[in-house]
């Protein structure tokens, strides 16, 4: 079975660009999860979805980022204007349901840096 | 709010030798609490959890971490190391109501010959 997919894998942008991350989650998973994780830390929540409802976006930060998850299935995170802060690893992760016991399943990320 | 400190961010052990990564959470509710493993170059997996019952748990691997709600402790053993235990781990808590995982900064064990 294959697992959380992430693209790409790497991007470098200059300050002010915009960027755009993809994940596809393990077939039937209805829960997908972004997650930021900076350099030296744990991965902090950004967003959760549970099929294409977006359930908890509290720490989104809504000026610059923005989600979608429009057929309930793959989902695409974008950052317009990057700034150099958001240099980072962006992680995706799914799982069957919402609540936490269930587990999650987590891609490789997609390290963004920001000149 | 729910916080989690991982005392230690490195951790440098022989092989065959026991290996203790500390973990404190502080939440003024009853939680979950997690050990998540990131491998080289791979994502993050689940290696244990608790979620009630026995406070002790155990991996596949021979990881084990024990629930103490008195120290607000979920420190991971292993009694002894392989090199193919070298990875980054994660504690991470939840709030039995707000589901939602926080992670701790992360311990990296670094497993020398």
């Amino acid at each position: 079975e294959a697992g959380v997919v992430q693209s790409p894998r790497y991007k470098i942008i200059e300050k002010k660009q915009p960027v755009a991350f993809w994940c596809n989650p393990i077939s039937g998973h209805n829960t997908l999860y972004w997650y930021r994780q900076n350099l030296g830390q744990g991965p902090e929540l950004l967003i959760r979805y549970e099929n294409e409802e977006a359930v908890d976006d509290s720490q989104l930060p809504k000026d610059r980022f923005s989600a979608e998850r429009l057929k309930g299935v793959d989902s695409t995170l974008k950052i317009q204007p990057a700034e150099l802060g958001d240099s980072a690893v962006y992680l995706c992760a799914s799982s069957t349901g919402l609540a936490v016991y269930n587990e999650q399943f987590f891609g490789p990320g997609t390290r963004l840096t920001v000149l | 709010a729910q916080s989690v400190t991982q005392l230690d961010s490195q951790v440098p052990v022989f092989e065959e030798a026991p290996v203790e990564l500390r973990c404190n959470y502080s939440s003024s509710v009853s939680v979950y609490l997690f050990w998540y493993v990131q491998y080289p170059n791979q994502g993050l997996q689940l290696l244990l959890k608790y979620l009630s019952g026995s406070t002790l748990v155990e991996s596949i691997n021979g990881f084990e971490a024990e629930f103490n709600k008195s120290q607000t402790s979920f420190h991971l053993r292993k009694p002894s190391v392989h090199i193919s235990d070298t990875a980054e781990y994660f504690c991470a808590v939840s709030d039995q109501g707000a589901q939602k995982l926080v992670f701790g900064q992360g311990t990296r064990l670094t497993i020398n010959p």
